[in-house]
């Protein structure tokens, strides 16, 4: 059971361009959190996001958490060739002092210049 | 600042023979988490430890594979008597102790080829 949806799967738009990709799930999490992956390296935090509707920024990455905090979306503006990569979307339950965080299959994102 | 160590980057393994996959996690660090990646499949968690205890294993398959994070040293993810379907990238991530948002610092990996 893939508890966390990804999509589009894969997507590629030209330099300039703006996107929003999409990460879903019926399960509630205690927080968000978004990686980036570029091939033979290991991911990369972007960003979490904890409260529900929370909006956050990072340079032309807006990251939003729903309502219920049970999906999220990452839009990119301008996108830029070193957006390229593959963007991992990852949910926290917390238990006491204890974390798991359950990854989806991630967005591989190219972007032509 | 080291980020979290992993080694060796590459490995390659005949059927039969054994894999040992070492981490050190973030200086500061006592929590440590193994996850499996194959090719268009997103990380898959196997296990989490804390220093001498294995707090969740219920990702790690029930023969073959085990891990241990001692009081000193790196943790170790060992997969005895490798098959080709172990052949993956093998992530080690670690969190500091009391992080009550669960994010993770992931090493570059470890890629295991089994021939």
């Amino acid at each position: 059971t893939q508890l966390l949806e990804q999509s589009p799967q894969f997507l590629s738009i030209q330099e300039g361009e703006n996107l929003t990709v999409y990460c879903n799930s019926s399960s509630v999490f205690s927080s968000l959190q978004w990686y980036r992956q570029e091939p033979g390296e290991g991911p990369v935090l972007l960003v979490t996001v904890v409260t529900g509707g929370e909006v956050k920024k990072l340079k032309r990455l807006t990251f939003q958490f729903g309502d219920a905090r049970k999906d999220s979306s990452l839009h990119i503006t301008a996108a830029q060739p070193g957006d390229t990569g593959l963007y991992l979307c990852a949910g926290a339950r917390i238990t006491g002092a204890n974390s798991k965080l359950t990854f989806g299959k991630g967005i591989t994102l190219s972007v032509r210049p | 600042n080291a980020g979290v160590m992993q080694n060796p980057r590459h490995l390659v393994r005949r059927r039969g023979q054994e894999a040992r996959l070492r981490c050190s996690p973030m200086k500061g660090h006592s929590h440590v988490y193994w996850y499996r990646q194959l090719p268009e499949e997103g990380l898959k968690f196997m296990v989490y430890l804390q220093k001498e205890n294995i707090i969740d294993e219920s990702g790690m398959p029930k023969e073959r594979f085990s891990a241990e994070f001692p009081k000193e040293g790196p943790s170790i993810l060992r997969i005895q008597q490798v098959v080709r379907g172990d052949s993956a990238a093998y992530f080690c991530a670690s969190s500091p102790p009391g992080r009550r948002t669960g994010e993770l610092f992931f090493g570059e990996g470890s890629r295991l080829t089994v021939l």
